[in-house]
């Protein structure tokens, strides 16, 4: 069975502060992915990779950076949090039939 | 890029009747389609799934049918039961293997009512 660990299930952050949101899976996937839920909008991609020191932006990336130096870790970075980033972040890996989910982080910038 | 829209945002079902949950998307690359289920407090859960050289495909209570010429796709449940409350997505994908990015739709809640 897929494992994807997300480092916190809540954080809460001031404005300004530099955030790193972890995430980690068991399975030797090469894809991982960030995706921020919000009530109404869905899932929304922010940042995936698809190899080891490789990644691409997603539809929202404003904000964001992300860190892919192993294979089964894949950092989302807010370098300078804002309110408008209060969410729920979900990490995902993938190698085939679908997207396999992390628990979420629930980030809340004050 | 690709456009995923859902309908409806809630439904409401009386326990044992159907539900059907639609979706359309815009970019007829798209070849993978799968369906989220995530309940209250925990993360989505693939529950289904359809690649574009199928038409329908069931599994049990569940079925999702699939029409490419005009680019929607639906999630069908028979006999709901009150597990099947949560808020359901769907998504597509251009690759057909479902191991890259996923573009969701903007979710549907349904309540089963007893």
């Amino acid at each position: 069975d897929v494992k994807v660990t997300q480092s916190s299930r809540y954080l809460v952050k001031r404005t300004g502060e530099k955030v790193f949101l972890e995430c980690v899976q068991d399975m030797d996937h090469e894809n991982m992915f960030w995706y921020r839920q919000d009530p109404g909008l869905g899932l929304r991609l922010i940042y995936f990779s698809y190899d080891v020191k490789m990644k691409e932006k997603g539809d929202i990336p404003e904000g964001y950076s992300v860190s892919r130096e192993k294979k089964e870790r894949f950092s989302l970075i807010l370098e300078s949090a804002s309110t408008n980033q209060t969410s729920m972040y979900l990490c995902a890996s993938a190698h085939s039939g679908g997207n396999h989910f992390g628990q979420g982080t629930r980030l809340t910038v004050v | 890029g690709e456009n995923v829209e859902q309908h409806p945002s809630t439904l409401s079902v009386q326990e044992g009747d159907s539900a059907v949950i639609k979706c359309t998307y815009s970019d007829s690359a798209s070849n993978y389609f799968p369906w989220y289920k995530q309940e209250l407090g925990k993360r989505p859960q693939l529950i289904i799934d359809i690649r574009s050289n199928v038409g329908e495909k069931k599994d049990q209570r569940i079925a999702v049918t699939l029409n490419k010429t005009a680019k929607h796709f639906s999630l069908h449940i028979t006999e709901t039961q009150p597990e099947d409350s949560a808020v359901y997505f769907c998504a597509a994908s251009i690759n057909a293997e479902g191991n890259e990015k996923l573009t969701f739709g903007t979710g549907t809640r349904l309540t089963i009512i007893p």
